[in-house]
């Protein structure tokens, strides 16, 4: 099966920019992650959709930090105004859902968008 | 507040020994763990998994095991390869339905020498 895509793979930005990643989850994942991992730290959830609808965005910096996932399969992340903290890897995830087999379910991250702002 | 944490930042082993990776955590009520591989420029991948209600589980070279009364649990590859090198996240949740919310440790660098 094909795996999570994400695009682009890198981005470098000056602070006060705006900056978008896309993600497109395996086929049939219902459920969707964006996770942010700082260099020497491991990922932090950021936001959580099963389908099209949020189930947990309490760690996204709300200010800045936006996300979408129209028609429940790809999914957008948005930062606008960078700051020179956002700096990181931007990991999409996606797994089957609640109701599956969690033990067999794991979450299958896709590549990731390294962010700069300089 | 670090809910899950790998105090080993690196590890560096021979090829055909043990590799030994350790991760605790303070809270709880986590029942489900996970160990992630990463290489460098791609994303984590699964490797194994353990529930609360074993102590062990074994996938060819791979075993973890828990211990829940000490909060922590290990990795270990035997033996190790050339091709284990990468980073080894540990990672913890609550409710086995919810598996993607996932609260990831700081992650240990192995080196496997050939």
């Amino acid at each position: 099966e094909a795996g999570v895509a994400q695009s682009p793979r890198y981005k470098i930005i000056e602070k006060r920019q705006s900056v978008a990643f896309w993600c497109n989850p395996i086929s049939g994942h219902a459920t969707l992650y964006w996770y942010q991992q700082i260099l020497g730290q491991g990922p932090k959830l950021l936001i959580q959709f099963q389908n099209n609808g949020v189930v947990d965005d309490s760690q996204l910096p709300k200010d800045r930090f936006s996300a979408e996932r129209l028609k429940g399969v790809d999914s957008t992340l948005k930062i606008q105004p960078a700051k020179l903290e956002d700096s990181a890897v931007y990991l999409c995830a996606s797994s089957l859902g609640p109701g599956q087999s969690s033990y067999n379910s794991p979450l299958h991250f896709g590549n990731g968008t390294r962010l700069t702002v300089t | 507040d670090q809910q899950v944490k790998q105090n080993s930042p690196s590890l560096s082993v021979q090829e055909g020994r043990i590799s030994i990776l350790n991760c605790d955590y303070t809270n709880s009520m986590f029942d489900y763990f996970l160990w992630y591989k990463k290489y460098p420029a791609e994303g984590p991948t699964f490797l194994i998994s353990i529930s609360s209600i074993k102590d062990k589980n074994e996938d060819g070279r791979f075993t973890v095991f828990l211990n829940k009364s000490a909060k922590h649990l290990s990795l270990h590859i035997v033996p190790s390869q050339p091709g284990d090198s990468a980073v080894y996240f540990c990672a913890a949740s609550r409710g086995s339905s919810n598996t993607g919310k996932l609260i990831f440790g700081q992650g240990t660098t192995l080196q496997v020498k050939p």
